[in-house]
């Protein structure tokens, strides 16, 4: 079946603007992720959804990250006044079993603040 | 945030020789996974642990949970060209993954 897909592939921004990326989960998986990946470095936990519980933020790096997630399906991440600082690549996964922590990734969407 | 220390950080080995790769950590996890990503995609699931002390392979992959649940290792033996990546080991607790900072594998003909 479908994996996780992410929308859009690449992002180059101003610095000031605002950025929104989409990721959509693989069917039925109940819980979806965002994480953050520098150049050259290893993943960052952003945000975690879980079926219809107050989603976990505690990985948000300043106010200006937010992220909702529709029907329990589709997610979006918004970035407010990008920064030079925020370009990287976010990826998004998701999970059946998120106590098991198998967690599916999607291509990502890398993002350049210029 | 939180990394898990993961070595050597980088590797160069001749086609067909066997690689190792290890993760540890200060803190106990009751899952540990292995992940190998590519230029311009998401990582992919390689193996998952679940037990401490399990050995589990995927064809020419084998991983270990250690004793301890604070570590893990990953062998490739026999390697070819399209190994060529980067190797994240995770650990899991409560709901999310902790990564480690990554071993970069070239591997040449």
């Amino acid at each position: 079946g479908a994996g996780v897909s992410q929308s859009p592939s690449n992002k180059v921004t101003e610095k000031g603007k605002d950025v929104e990326l989409r990721c959509d989960p693989i069917s039925g998986h109940t819980a979806l992720y965002w994480y953050r990946q520098s150049l050259g470095q290893g993943l960052e936990f952003l945000i975690y959804f879980q079926g219809n519980s107050a989603p976990d933020k505690s990985g948000l790096p300043s106010d200006r990250f937010s992220a909702e997630r529709t029907g329990g399906s589709v997610s979006t991440l918004t970035i407010q006044r990008t920064q030079q600082e925020d370009s990287a690549v976010y990826l998004c996964a998701s999970s059946l079993f998120p106590s098991l922590g198998e967690q599916y990734f999607g291509p990502g969407t890398r993002l350049t603040v210029t | 945030g939180q990394q898990l220390n993961q070595s050597p950080q980088s590797m160069f080995i001749q086609e067909g020789e066997d690689v190792s790769m290890n993760c540890t950590s200060s803190s106990i996890f009751n899952t540990w996974l292995w992940y190998k990503q590519e230029p311009g995609e998401g990582p992919v699931l390689l193996i998952a642990l679940y037990k401490a002390g399990e050995l589990t392979s995927n064809g020419r992959l084998t991983a270990q949970f250690g004793i301890t649940r604070k570590d893990s290792f990953l062998n490739i033996s026999a390697s070819i060209p399209s190994d060529v990546g980067i190797y994240f080991c995770a650990g899991h607790n409560t709901d999310k993954l902790i990564f480690g900072t990554g071993t970069r594998l070239q591997v040449f003909p």
